[in-house]
C-alpha cells in the first residue's frame, strides 16, 4: 500500500497561514472520517496535533486546525511561528483496518 | 496518562531477528490499540501493526506480515515486537505507541535497531 501524497516541503514567514494537503484514496481518507496530523521535531518523537480530521487534542494551539473534502485532507497553520518549524506527517485508517502515513512535509519558516 | 519505555538500541546481522520491548504505564491495555510505528534515517513514519488489547487480536500491514509477530502480557505491562529475517533496510528507530482511537497520542522513546554485517 502506497504512503498517502505529501508535497515534499511547504514554507512560509512569520505571522502567515499554510496549507498542507494529504491525498489518499477512497479507500483511507476518502472512506472515513479518521485522518490525524503529527509534528516531528528534529531528534524527537512526533506529537499529535489533529486528530479525526479536525479534532485538536488537548494543549495543541488553536493555530492548527484540519480538515477533508473526498479523498484529500488538510493540515492549516495560521499565525506562522518559528517553533512550528518542523516535519508533518499526515495519517489515515484504511479499508484494511490499518493506519497509513504519508510521505511527511517539511515546514520552513523563513 | 500513559507513558511507553521501551528497550535500548540493538545492532543486529542481516537474517537474524530483533525483539523490542515495551514497558506501559497507565492505562494503557485498556485503550484502543498498542501499535509499532518505526522510521528509517531521513525517512518518514511507517506504520507496521498493532494489537487490541481488548481482543487479544493482532492486524499487521501486508509488507511486514510475515516478518513481524506483536505480543503483550498485561500483567507485565509489557509489549514486545519482534522482526525476523532482518535486512539492512531494517535499519530504523522503532516507536512502541499507544492508540486512543484511530490516531497516535502517546509515542515511546524509540528504539534504534541497526542492520550490519
Amino acid at each position: 500500500q502506497s504512503a498517502l501524497t505529501q508535497p515534499a516541503s511547504v514554507s512560509g514567514s512569520p505571522g502567515q497561514s499554510i496549507t498542507i494537503s494529504c491525498t489518499g484514496t477512497n479507500n483511507d481518507v476518502g472512506a472515513y472520517n479518521y485522518v490525524s496530523w503529527y509534528q516531528q521535531h528534529p531528534g524527537e518523537a512526533p506529537k499529535l496535533m489533529i486528530y479525526d480530521v479536525s479534532h485538536r487534542p488537548s494543549g495543541v494551539s488553536s493555530r492548527f486546525s484540519g480538515s477533508k473534502s473526498d479523498t484529500t485532507a488538510s493540515l492549516t497553520i495560521s499565525g506562522l511561528q518559528a517553533e512550528d518549524e518542523a516535519d508533518y506527517y499526515c495519517c489515515s485508517y484504511t479499508s484494511s483496518s490499518t493506519l497509513l502515513f504519508g510521505g511527511g512535509t517539511k515546514l520552513t519558516v523563513l | 496518562q500513559v507513558q511507553l519505555v521501551q528497550s535500548g538500541a540493538e545492532v543486529k546481522k542481516p537474517g537474524s531477528s530483533v525483539k523490542v520491548s515495551c514497558k506501559a504505564s497507565g492505562d494503557t491495555f485498556s485503550r484502543h490499540a498498542i501499535s509499532w510505528v518505526r522510521q528509517a534515517p531521513g525517512q518518514g513514519l511507517e506504520w507496521m501493526g498493532a494489537l487490541i488489547p481488548n481482543f487479544g487480536s493482532t492486524n499487521y500491514a501486508q509488507k511486514f506480515q510475515d516478518r513481524v509477530t506483536m505480543s503483550a502480557d498485561a500483567s507485565s505491562r509489557t509489549a514486545c515486537m519482534e522482526l525476523s529475517s532482518l535486512r539492512f533496510e531494517d535499519t530504523a528507530v522503532y516507536y512502541c505507541v499507544s492508540q486512543g482511537g484511530y490516531y497516535v497520542d502517546y509515542w515511546g522513546q524509540g528504539t534504534l535497531v541497526t542492520v550490519s554485517s
